[in-house]
């Protein structure tokens, strides 16, 4: 079946640190791929997307790179802020339906 | 531009009784899905509507669960009777159906207590 697999967290990196969140994906078909992010009592919002394969998504300095030879979507950042504290969900999305399916979600804490 | 309403944002709720859930898309958008989130679980999809026809209630937990959306601007999700097992926060989302490449714009949530 389609499913996403993200790192378990929580992750906890200083101010500053470089992030790296992995996530692989099961799918038949080409599935577009997507980073939300939800920060303390809010509802999930879009971080970036891709739609294809070798597409990298970008937004706020994080990137995500679509690798169909190895079914990943990892997001990264360079220099992670306090900011950025917040859950971080890896999902795809298939062309056939509406739905999108989510990962987990791994909690990302960046200390000052 | 408003985004996706939902209210209330809390619910504190005895055993056995009935709890409404409401939610207001964003105009426009014609798919509306509701979702549950919990520590134990993560996120699970709920119900989803397209052009306010239900398409897929295969995450509704059991019959005490039931949702409709009878016009474009509206939906509710009702739980009825209601559990301590179904708390948890509700999050109501929202897109324009292109593709499945399009953005779900999720609502602040309810967060419902069942003691």
């Amino acid at each position: 079946g389609n499913s996403v697999t993200q790192m378990e967290g929580p992750v906890t990196l200083s101010e500053e640190a470089f992030l790296t969140i992995n996530c692989t994906y099961t799918a038949t078909g080409y599935p577009s791929l997507f980073w939300y992010v939800q920060y303390p009592g809010e509802g999930l919002q879009l971080l970036l997307k891709a739609t294809k394969a070798d597409d990298k998504g970008s937004n706020k300095g994080f990137e995500a790179t679509y690798r169909k030879e190895t079914t990943s979507f990892h997001l990264e950042k360079g220099s992670v802020q306090v900011s950025d504290s917040a859950v971080y969900f890896c999902a795809l999305g298939l062309n056939r339906d509406d739905k999108i399916i989510f990962g987990k979600g791994t909690r990302l804490h960046i200390l000052p | 531009d408003a985004g996706v309403i939902q209210s209330p944002r809390h619910e504190v709720t005895e055993m056995g009784q009935e709890v409404t859930l409401r939610c207001k898309p964003i105009s426009g958008h014609n798919s509306l899905f509701w979702y549950r989130q919990t520590m134990m679980r993560g996120l699970e999809l709920l119900i989803y509507f397209n052009n306010n026809v239900p398409i897929d209630d295969s995450g509704m937990p059991e019959d005490r669960f039931s949702a409709k959306m009878p016009n474009a601007s509206f939906s509710t999700l009702k739980i009825q009777p209601s559990e301590p097992r179904d708390s948890a926060v509700y999050f109501c989302a929202s897109s324009l159906r292109q593709s499945s490449t399009d953005t779900q714009y999720f609502g602040p949530g309810t967060r419902l207590t069942v003691l």
